[in-house]
């Protein structure tokens, strides 16, 4: 079981849009409709943004949506705002009751 | 609001036993289709799933540290566990404690503890 790859690090100015990308295997990602993604904020525990994939939790801005594409996984934010500065993280059913994590990635407003 | 929180050493010494508490407040741990679990993130390093568990008891690891772990869960107290053996320096980071949904996803998270292994 490896973790899942991400970009270390991903920026942009305000307004525009980013995407983070989470590659994983045929063993995680690419079999199960199970991709999550969390938010972390500097010396803070990590919050939902997105479930299933693609689904949002109440309270999540829409300017945040997530895909797949075959073991790919992507979580893009349109009209990136200041306070979406801070660290993200994709995690993935693995199967056999198992999940798996990915490295992180810090985005970066300019 | 259901809120957990991780108790426990903030420093174990090489070659011994971390062990810590996650107590859950405002829902009971024996809730149906919930399972409770333990993650973990290195210094400046990506989260770690290390383990859930459920109420009756049923546990799943992560097959990278299955040898080295144990979780248990203590209903009566609406708290679970995790005993992690033989710590190295590795194993310096902040564990959180979570609930997993029935979406697959972690919800509700304890603040987290930061565990230090260090002679």
């Amino acid at each position: 079981q490896s973790a899942l790859t991400q970009p270390a690090s991903v920026s942009g100015s305000p307004g525009q849009s980013i995407t983070i990308s989470c590659t994983g295997t045929s063993s995680d990602v690419g079999s199960y409709n199970f991709v999550s993604w969390y938010q972390q904020h500097p010396g803070k525990a990590p919050k939902l943004m997105i479930y299933e994939g693609s689904k949002r939790p109440l309270g999540v801005s829409n300017r945040l949506s997530g895909s797949k594409s075959g073991n790919t996984a992507s979580l893009t934010i349109s009209g990136l705002q200041a306070e979406d500065e801070a660290d993200y993280h994709c995690c993935s059913y693995a199967g056999s009751n198992t999940w798996v994590f990915g490295g992180g990635t810090r985005v970066t407003v300019l | 609001q259901l809120q957990l929180q991780e108790s426990g050493p903030g420093r174990v010494k090489p070659s011994e036993t971390l062990s810590l508490t996650c107590t859950v407040s405002g829902g009971s741990i024996s809730s149906n289709y919930f399972y409770w679990g333990w993650i973990r993130q290195p210094p400046g390093k990506g989260l770690e799933w290390i383990g859930n568990i459920y109420y009756s008891g049923t546990t799943y690891y992560n097959p990278s540290l299955k040898s080295r772990v144990t979780m248990s869960v203590d209903t009566s107290k609406n708290q679970f566990s995790l005993n992690l053996r033989s710590v190295t320096a590795a194993d310096t980071a902040v564990y959180y404690c979570a609930r997993l949904g029935s979406d697959y996803d972690w919800v509700f998270w304890g603040q987290g503890t930061l565990v230090t292994v260090s002679s």
